[in-house]
């Protein structure tokens, strides 16, 4: 099984400041990696789809990078609703599975 | 415009069981594989089974496998996931999920539209 890890835990960003997440795959996942943002009460969001690409609707200040084992998700400027955590997620191990990251959260500094 | 309804959740004791649909629309279901995740309370998200569009091929996490069985009505555009021999560890809320992508390689691709979940508590 593929296990994905994330760093930091917990990031303390300012509103208006560059916020960086990392994400590490135990083996190469090629590009199938995604990134969700998820609010307290809310179901997942999809953010980036095969490292680098927005879904539909997602806002320019979201980049993806990355492929092989080594990905990061930028907000290049933090807007209040954009507190929240955030998962990694590789999709290139089938079967058997998915794996996610433990995730990220991103709180107000 | 997509919509996924999830449904069935409750309290059930050890060792029972409960059925969960996901009842959806705005889309061609058919063509859609499907997942299950979930989330323990205050945890992170945990995949627990998937299914292609036709219902021909299914995967399941180790933590479930001969316990949970997916399954699709496209007739009916519902997934469900029937959980037997339920155990306190599988307590949380669980969403279910579509495929971005249409077609043969759907079940390989991330997950663009959730329902808002379920939740599923099993206490005595």
């Amino acid at each position: 099984e593929i296990v994905m890890t994330q760093s930091p835990a917990t990031l303390s960003v300012s509103p208006g400041e560059r916020a960086t997440l990392s994400c590490r795959a135990s083996q190469s996942v090629s590009s199938n990696l995604a990134w969700y943002q998820q609010k307290p009460g809310q179901a997942p969001r999809l953010l980036i789809y095969g490292a680098s690409t927005r879904a539909t609707g997602i806002p320019a200040r979201f980049s993806g990078s990355g492929s092989g084992t080594e990905f990061t998700l930028t907000i290049s400027s933090l807007q209040s609703e954009d507190f929240a955590v955030y998962y990694c997620q590789q999709y290139n191990n089938w079967p058997p599975g998915v794996t996610f990251g433990p995730g990220t959260k991103v709180d107000i500094k | 415009e997509v919509q996924l309804l999830e449904s069935g959740g409750g309290l059930v004791q050890p060792g029972g069981s409960l059925r969960l649909s996901c009842a959806a629309s705005g889309f061609t279901f058919s063509s859609y594989a499907m997942s299950w995740v979930r989330q323990a309370p205050g945890k992170g998200l945990e995949w627990v089974s998937a299914i292609s569009g036709s219902g021909g091929s299914t995967y399941y996490a180790d933590s479930v496998k001969g316990r949970f069985t997916i399954s699709r009505d496209n007739s009916k555009n519902t997934l469900y996931l029937q959980m037997n021999s339920l155990r306190a560890e599988d307590t949380a809320v669980y969403y279910c999920a579509k495929s971005r992508v249409s077609g043969s390689s759907s079940i390989r691709q991330a997950r663009d539209y959730w329902g808002q979940g379920t939740l599923v508590t099993v206490s005595s």
